[in-house]
């Protein structure tokens, strides 16, 4: 089955730094999804971004699918960013990748 | 709030007892799904009807679990003989408002087995 993989594993910024999350996928797909996990365990919808960029307030994504790749990019962090970020592709069914795990610090 | 609701939230269980979960999707969608998440994982697919029909089932989905959705509507799935190893949060999507391939997920069961 397709593989998805997500770099870094682990990201630790200060306050208002900004980063870049990356996602991997093995095969053409059609569709792609970024979530947010809080502490909760709430998934939480960031984009649906089959190809292109999206932009919302100090996040933007960008999918470029004929490369097999997808970036999640986060300007001037916040401690409540802090959470595990998650790339899924749809196949039906939503493959999940392996997440990346952010600490914001003040 | 996705509008995508599961009940209860919480679930401590002895090892070999039966639960059930609920999950109430967005209204007027005929696709639900369900996923398990372990500690430090992603998610993974469990199974997904459309409407009460049960259209695929993961190889994680032992004979011990169930899932039914006999109207169509909100869906229960349960676990009988719980062991340890099923320990996980329970989560449950469906599509949004306006159809289509994107997923929103309810807040999740946390089930804990002693």
């Amino acid at each position: 089955g397709i593989q998805v993989e997500q770099s870094p594993p682990d990201l630790i910024l200060q306050e208002g730094a900004n980063s870049t999350l990356r996602c991997n996928f093995s095969d053409s797909v059609n569709n792609l999804q970024w979530f947010h996990q809080n502490p909760w365990g709430q998934l939480i919808n960031l984009f649906y971004i089959p190809s292109g960029t999206k932009q919302n307030g100090r996040l933007s994504a960008t999918t470029v699918a004929t490369e097999r790749y997808s970036l999640l990019y986060i300007s001037s962090s916040q401690t409540t960013d802090s959470g595990v970020y998650f790339c899924a592709v749809i196949f039906q069914k939503l493959v999940f990748g392996t997440g990346t795990r952010l600490l914001v610090s003040p | 709030d996705t509008g995508v609701s599961q009940d209860p939230r919480h679930k401590i269980t002895k090892r070999g007892q039966n639960v059930t979960f609920r999950c109430d999707p967005i209204s007027e969608h005929n696709r639900l799904y369900w996923y398990r998440q372990t500690l430090g994982q992603g998610p993974e697919f469990l199974t997904y009807f459309q409407n009460e029909a049960q259209l695929e089932k993961s190889r994680l989905l032992s004979d011990r679990f169930s899932a039914e959705r006999p109207k169509g509507s909100f869906s229960t799935l349960e676990i009988q003989r719980t062991e340890q190893g099923d320990s996980a949060m329970y989560l449950c999507a469906s599509p949004g408002a306006t159809g289509g391939n994107e997923q929103f997920f309810g807040p999740g069961t946390r089930l804990t087995v002693l």
